[in-house]
This record gives structure tokens, sequence and C-alpha cells, in this order.
């Protein structure tokens, strides 16, 4: 079955840098990526996702990229601000298979004022 | 509008007993994921709905979980005979239908297991 591995498991970076998180995954199967925010006591919040037949996608400030080939991809960033402060969590599915997400182990960023 | 609701948002049972939890997902939304979130084993999947039906229950870890749904909407999972690991916060999320991709959580409810 699928395995995603996300690095790091925290981060600490100043406002205004910029934060990047990767993730690797197993199955050349799985074709949805999506990206979520987890803050204390909430349920994950989605962010932004990208589909196995693009290979970038930018909102705003958060952009993810994607690398089929490698079976990797990550979440970039920029201008952090100290409310991006949260648990961030990569994901893998497979939408032609009903598409249960497999997650990452996530990322605690700490952005520090 | 309205998001993922769940409920309880908490529930402290003991040792043994049975547990019901409740989820309404977003109005329209034809796809139902539960997952498991706890310290030891991150975020899990447990059971997938398309409408009433559970076409994939491959994450239910023991006979002692169980789900439905009916009218294609609220959800509920039974935990019988409950152990102190299935202490963890359970997470609902619904999405328009398992191709729209994009599913959208509710705040789960947290159960403790004395």
């Amino acid at each position: 079955g699928e395995n995603v591995e996300q690095h790091p498991s925290t981060l600490s970076v100043q406002e205004g840098d910029s934060a990047v998180i990767k993730c690797t995954y197993s199955d050349s199967a799985s074709n949805y990526f999506p990206w979520y925010k987890q803050e204390l006591g909430k349920g994950p919040q989605l962010i932004i996702d990208i589909r196995s037949n693009v290979g970038e996608k930018k909102d705003q400030r958060i952009a993810v990229t994607l690398n089929k080939t490698a079976k990797h991809f990550s979440l970039h960033i920029t201008e952090t601000q100290p409310e991006d402060s949260a648990v961030y969590f990569c994901a893998a599915s497979n939408y032609n298979q009903g598409g249960k997400l497999i997650f990452g182990q996530g990322t605690e960023l700490s952005v520090k004022p | 509008g309205a998001g993922v609701s769940q409920s309880p948002s908490n529930k402290v049972t003991e040792k043994g007993k049975d547990v019901e939890l409740r989820c309404d997902p977003i109005s329209g939304h034809t796809a139902l994921y539960w997952y498991r979130q706890s310290l030891g084993q991150g975020l899990e999947f447990l059971i997938y709905f398309q409408g009433n039906s559970a076409p994939d229950k491959s994450g239910l870890p023991s006979d002692r979980f169980s789900a439905e749904r009916t009218g294609g909407s609220v959800s509920t999972l039974t935990i019988q005979r409950t152990q102190q690991e299935d202490s963890a916060v359970y997470l609902c999320a619904s999405s328009l239908s398992p191709s729209s991709r994009a599913q959208h959580f509710g705040d789960g409810t947290r159960l403790s297991i004395l």
C-alpha cells in the first residue's frame, strides 16, 4: 500500500522567511496530493492541493510542487507570518480508488516574530 | 455555510463500554471518510462511504469498530467494548464525490478511555 514520508518533523523560521516541507510517496498510482494545516484543537484544514498532471500550483504565499518521476512533492510558504504557525500534513491518494488519504507524519512549523 | 459537524466534541468513558460518534457531513457531499488521529499512529484512514455503502473498510482496526451511514448523510462510528488503545481523536471528512478529491474535515471527537 501507499506510504508517505514527511520531513522535517519540526521547523522554526523567522517571520518573513520562507518555509519548505517535503514529502515522498511510494505508490506511483497516487494521483492527488493535498496539504492540510492543523491548529490546536481543530480538524485539518485544506490549504492547497495538486493533481498528478500538474507540476506546480500557487495560491498567494503558498505553492506546491510535484515531481512524479521522483515521487516527491513539497510545500513552500513565503513571507511567513506568526499565524502560519501550526502542524502541516501532506497526504497522497488515488481518487480512482475511493480517495482515502494516506498522511505524512506532520511538520510542526513555528514562525517567530 | 455549515461545515462538517461532529459530536460529541469530547467523550470520556470507562474501558469496556460502547461509544457512538456522530458525523454530519457538508450538505450534498456524497463521500464521507472516518480517520483516527493518535500520538503514536498519526492520521490513519478507517472507513469510506459513498452514499450509504462502504466500499472500503480496510482501516478499521478490529471487529469492535463498525460504522454506518443513513440517508446518504449522517454517519455513526461505533466502538464496542472500548480499550485504552482506542483513545484518540476521531475525525470525519466529506467530499462532493470521491472524484472531486477535496476532503473537508470536522474538528473531531476526542475520545478518552479510562
